[in-house]
């Protein structure tokens, strides 16, 4: 089974809208940390937005917000007030287990388009 | 500061030939991690390095790839007899350890076997 599933393949949005883009994990550990990452087309991978499992407060960054729904395992980010450049590649993935430094498990993406 | 950094930022080499690709985490993290993605792909894990431990070599997809990190700081990552398939950009990444340990990624290295 998929461990990170973004059902989303592409997003359309208009400039200045919200936008929700889907994330939902598999994990069996009580103890595991979400990120989300943006890659723009000039491919760097940057982080956004962090949650651990035992955050009770959704995780905000900016423009960027996390709605964590820990019972139904998802882990959305909303981006509010979409600007050009947020027109990007946008990555979930999980850090399993207590320890902290260990590998992350990434989504397939969503290609986020922003419309002027 | 500085991030992380790797090189070349392309290469391009012959099927059947080795070739090193080099990673400099960022200074005091402890954690270092290789990821590949293929086009219009999600990244992959490779092999991750934490501290003195033993490495994580369970995402390497063959024999034919190898990684070493010297002295807790870069890393290369080694790949032998190159197949078209390797073709994809390499990404490496390093992390504190402790929460949250976010990881920071390079600009990656694009390899493209002919």
């Amino acid at each position: 089974a998929q461990k990170i599933t973004q059902t989303q393949p592409g997003m359309f949005v208009q400039e200045k809208e919200a936008v929700t883009l889907d994330c939902t994990y598999d994990t069996s550990d009580q103890s595991y940390g979400l990120f989300w990452y943006k890659q723009p087309s000039s491919g760097e991978m940057i982080f956004l937005i962090y949650q651990g499992s035992y955050d009770e407060q959704n995780a905000t960054e900016g423009r960027y917000s996390l709605n964590f729904q820990k019972a139904r395992k998802s882990a959305n980010l909303v981006i509010s007030a979409s600007q050009l450049g947020d027109s990007a590649m946008y990555f979930c993935a999980m850090r399993e287990g207590n320890n902290a430094g260990n590998m992350l498990t990434f989504g397939g993406g969503t290609r986020l388009m922003v419309k002027p | 500061g500085a991030g992380v950094s790797q090189s070349p930022s392309n290469k391009v080499t012959e099927k059947g030939k080795d070739v090193e690709l080099r990673c400099d985490p960022i200074s005091g993290h402890t954690a270092l991690y290789w990821y590949r993605q293929s086009l219009g792909q999600g990244l992959e894990f490779l092999i991750y390095f934490q501290g003195n431990s033993a490495p994580d070599k369970s995402g390497l997809p063959s024999d034919r790839f190898s990684a070493e990190r010297t002295g807790g700081s870069v890393s290369t990552l080694t790949i032998q007899r190159t197949q078209q398939e390797d073709s994809a950009v390499y990404l490496c990444a390093s992390s504190p350890i402790v929460l949250p340990d976010t990881q920071y990624f390079g600009p990656g290295t694009r390899l493209t076997v002919l």
